[in-house]
């Protein structure tokens, strides 16, 4: 069965970084794009990033535009974001999500449970 | 940017009301909208995708209608698992956007 974990959040200080992964497994990673969403506390879904199927295109919200970086490596099946110059307004939960079709900019069918980024001094 | 509106922003209802919830972005995004459920330390779901599709096991009281800019999501008679918060969300052009949220609440 389709999985989707996230993993590599926690604490840091506004101005610092952070790396996020996400696993999958259950289906063939390198036919579909893979996407970054985010919910701040006390607040809705926030889109943050995609990349296609083999790393070449990558999307970024204009929030973390210039400050993330979305990669993947199809010989582990895992994608990633790298996160700098971290401020107090990207704390939330990060979700990764699998896309529901094989073109880039599809709906999202499988997510992971999510990781916790807390920007604070 | 496609800026995606919901409304309402919040509901009350009763186990068995039919609820309808909107969604109307800035621009046409044709068909290419999704909607989906989210509860609180759980992964979000799809419910619908491209505006009417019905997504592999999710119950047939939910269907989903429009194109271009309205859309809609009704539930034809609430469960008492569906008190959630429900987003729609364009894939027409990136950055994608999500509308803010509708509570669903119970009465």
């Amino acid at each position: 069965q389709v999985q989707v974990v996230e993993s590599g959040g926690g604490v840091v200080q506004p101005g610092g970084s952070l790396r996020l992964s996400c696993a999958a497994s259950g289906f063939t990673f390198n036919n579909f794009g893979m996407q970054w969403v985010r919910q701040v506390p006390g607040k809705g879904l926030e889109w943050v990033a995609v990349v296609s199927q083999y790393g070449s295109l990558q999307h970024y919200a204009d929030s973390v535009k210039g400050r993330f970086t979305i990669s993947r490596d199809n010989s582990k099946n895992t994608v990633s974001l790298q996160m700098n110059s971290l401020r107090a307004d990207d704390t939330g939960v990060y979700y990764c999500a699998k896309e529901g079709t094989e073109h880039i900019s599809s709906y999202l069918d499988y997510w992971g449970q999510g990781t916790l980024v807390t920007v604070s001094s | 940017d496609i800026q995606m509106t919901q409304s309402p922003s919040s509901v009350s209802a009763s186990v068995g009301d039919r609820v309808t919830i909107t969604c109307r972005a800035s621009q046409d995004v044709s068909y290419k909208l999704a909607w989906y459920q989210h509860k609180p330390g759980k992964a979000p779901k799809v419910l619908i995708y491209e505006a009417s599709t019905l997504q592999t096991g999710v119950p047939l009281r939910f269907s989903g209608s429009g194109s271009g800019t309205d859309f809609s999501l009704t539930i034809s008679s609430l469960q008492p698992e569906d008190f959630a918060t429900y987003y729609c969300k364009q894939a027409k052009s990136f950055p994608h956007t999500f509308g803010q949220g509708t509570r669903l609440e119970i009465k």
